[in-house]
């Protein structure tokens, strides 16, 4: 069966620091692969999705990053945070994009 | 562009009630998907359910039941002899037909009291 994991759960990190959050997917080959913020209030933001390997669409521009050197693999990226980076982050794949889809245990990002 | 409304922001019920939480899309196009998730404290979101635009048989899982109604662009979500462990965030979503993006709607926070 597919399994996502998701790390690390907590993080607390200070503005200007840079991040690496990282997701990676078993059981699958060639998903398409999600990163989304929540922020307090709730709602889900697309921040980027990738259908392949080196393939990174991103939905909303800001000073984050994605990258995916694996096919299983995908890396959410900051060089340096800033406060309004604060927030829950969900990493989530799925078989095609007319299927359902899977989300990780999610990262909880503070900046102070 | 699509949409997606979930107009009930938070419900509060007693134990054993009935509750039926709406979703309203908005799409031109003919081949869609749409989907409910539940998101319980701990924060990782579950799938519910997924349909297509072409059927609208309901669905019917234990508790949980969905009706799906195209006449008025709906795809409402029923619990029956709600639980406390029913408590959550529910979102309702769509896809649209040869999309990666998914649209999510604000979600609607369901709380059941003992």
């Amino acid at each position: 069966s597919q399994t996502i994991h998701q790390w690390p759960a907590t993080l607390v990190q200070p503005v200007g620091s840079p991040l690496s959050l990282e997701c990676t997917v078993e059981g699958t080959s060639n998903p398409n692969l999600y990163w989304y913020r929540q922020a307090a209030g709730r709602g889900l933001q697309l921040l980027f999705y990738s259908v392949g390997i080196g393939q990174i669409s991103s939905e909303v521009p800001q000073n984050l990053s994605a990258s995916r050197p694996q096919d299983r693999q995908f890396i959410l990226s900051s060089k340096k945070l800033l406060l309004s980076d604060s927030g829950f982050y969900l990493c989530a794949w799925s078989p095609s994009s007319r299927d359902e889809q899977f989300f990780g245990p999610g990262t909880r990002l503070t900046v102070l | 562009a699509q949409k997606v409304t979930q107009a009930q922001t938070e419900i509060s019920v007693v134990e054993k009630e009935d509750v039926t939480l709406d979703c309203v899309y908005e799409t031109r196009d003919t081949t869609y998907y749409l989907f409910w998730y539940k998101q319980p404290p701990s924060g990782e979101l579950v799938f519910l359910i997924r349909r297509n635009s072409f059927d609208e048989q309901n669905e019917i899982s234990g508790r949980y039941s969905w009706n799906f109604q195209k006449s008025t662009s709906s795809f409402n979500f029923t619990i029956t002899a709600s639980q406390v462990v029913d408590s959550a965030v529910y979102f309702c979503a769509l896809t649209l037909g040869g999309s990666y993006i998914p649209t999510f709607g604000r979600g609607t926070s369901l709380i059941v009291h003992p």
